[in-house]
């Protein structure tokens, strides 16, 4: 069964603290992994698309890659404001679900 | 990015009443996807659609059912509500292609007494 494990559940920084979430997946015949944030009460909002190995996108302070069993997603100098669930979600060729992990709640301190 | 509607957000209804969420969308994506998410829990699918007239069970069991009669639109009903349909349901659309990005909307959190 395909599954999506996500570390740490949580996770404390100060302000300008940079660290890394994990994203790990034993899907078979990858057709995506995607990351989302999501803010309380609110939907996912699409961040990236990731498609094989080795890939990097960026955005602003947020950096996402991908090896053939996990991505990660860094976060470089926060601020208060990248405060939120990180979700990371999977798609296998032939399937039209996306599999989704429990996600990481991050908290930025200022 | 897509923009993507939910009505109600919020919901707070009796035992038994029959209830519609309503999920539309103005990007004109072809399919158009509703998950459940609990507190702290991952997303779980529930009912996806290719386009008109084609609706799709997800993983996840549930006693809800959908339409597509129009592109725009893809109402979830509830015929008798439980407590046990306590949740957060998400609409979400894609484009289809290699991309599929789905887009979320913004959700309706739904109470049963």
């Amino acid at each position: 069964e395909d599954q999506v494990t996500q570390s740490p559940e949580a996770l404390r920084l100060q302000e300008g603290e940079s660290s890394s979430l994990n994203c790990s997946y034993t899907v078979s015949g990858l057709r995506g992994l995607f990351w989302y944030r999501q803010d309380p009460g609110k939907g996912p909002e699409f961040l990236f698309t990731l498609y094989s190995a080795g890939e990097e996108k960026e955005k602003e302070r947020l950096k996402a890659t991908l090896t053939k069993k996990e991505s990660f997603l860094h976060i470089t100098a926060p601020k208060p404001e990248d405060s939120a669930t990180y979700l990371c979600a999977t798609k296998e060729g032939g399937s039209e679900k996306l599999v989704f992990g429990k996600g990481t709640k991050l908290t930025v301190n200022p | 990015e897509a923009d993507i509607y939910q009505t109600p957000r919020y919901l707070v209804i009796g035992t038994g009443k029959k209830i519609t969420l309503e999920c539309s969308q103005t990007m004109g994506h072809d399919k158009m996807y509703w998950y459940q998410q609990d507190p702290g829990m991952e997303l779980h699918l529930i009912h996806y659609s290719y386009g008109v007239n084609s609706t799709e069970k997800g993983d996840l069991s549930s006693e809800s059912t959908v339409s597509r009669i129009r592109t725009e639109h893809f109402p979830l009903t509830l015929e008798s509500a439980r407590p046990s349909h306590t949740s957060q349901y998400l609409c979400a659309s894609s484009v289809g292609g290699r991309t599929d990005t789905q887009y979320f909307g913004p959700g309706t959190r739904l109470t049963v007494l």
